[in-house]
């Protein structure tokens, strides 16, 4: 059983470089999140997503840009990344009326 | 806009005495959530907190959720080296969920 499965894991880009990270789950929940976590600040929202075809915008959405192509993924795209970037993303999903939400197991990402 | 404040955001004690953590959040939800994380892992739900009043327990952790004070506390009881963890509060607010900034709880022997 699955859940919630993010790819890459780790990931060491170069400023400016552009790279796409991947969420996949297989619960068929309609809602996605994108978070990063860093030291001291708790997980802090960048998109989430309703349902397949819809984004928005979370609390540091700045640099970043997502896709929900397929209900079961959620991309989190960086477009031209920067030191401020370095940081661990989770991705999480959940159902509705549930509300629980699952988490994948982080990538940590490293701008040099 | 939605703040989740998690107070103590550390807290050492010794196995066997009991604590609780505060999470304070700043505007109508009723939904809340607590999660933990061990360290380099992800996060596992704990409790979900779902209408005012609501209380759930699972083994020395106790939860509850008074959506009127804005307030959910994580009681502790007789804690033991297992629990050490950083543990997570999250708010509901329309279609996102808001986190804390985590409480880091170490319990000695």
């Amino acid at each position: 059983n699955a859940g919630v499965t993010q790819t890459p894991k780790f990931r060491v880009l170069k400023t400016g470089q552009s790279m796409t990270l991947l969420c996949a789950q297989d619960m068929n929940h309609e809602y996605m999140y994108w978070y990063r976590q860093d030291p001291g600040m708790g997980l802090r929202l960048i998109h989430y997503s309703v349902g397949e075809g819809t984004t928005a915008k979370g609390e540091v959405p700045d640099g970043y840009n997502v896709s929900r192509l397929k209900k079961q993924n959620f991309l989190l795209g960086l477009e031209s990344a920067a030191p401020s970037q370095t940081s661990v993303y989770f991705c999480a999903s959940s159902d509705r009326d549930n509300a629980e939400a699952f988490f994948g197991q982080g990538t940590r990402l490293t701008v040099v | 806009e939605l703040k989740v404040e998690q107070n103590p955001l550390f807290l050492s004690m010794q196995e066997g005495k009991n604590y609780t953590i505060y999470c304070n959040y700043s505007t109508t939800s009723d939904r809340l959530y607590w999660y933990r994380q061990d360290p380099g892992k992800s996060l596992e739900s704990l409790f979900v907190l779902l209408s005012n009043g609501a209380v759930k327990q699972e083994g020395r952790l106790m939860a509850s959720l008074d959506t009127k004070a804005r307030l959910s506390t994580l009681h502790i009881t007789a804690a033991v080296h297992d629990l050490s963890a950083t543990y997570f509060c999250a708010v509901d607010m329309d279609d996102d969920m808001r986190f804390g900034a985590g409480t880091r709880l170490t319990v000695k022997p």
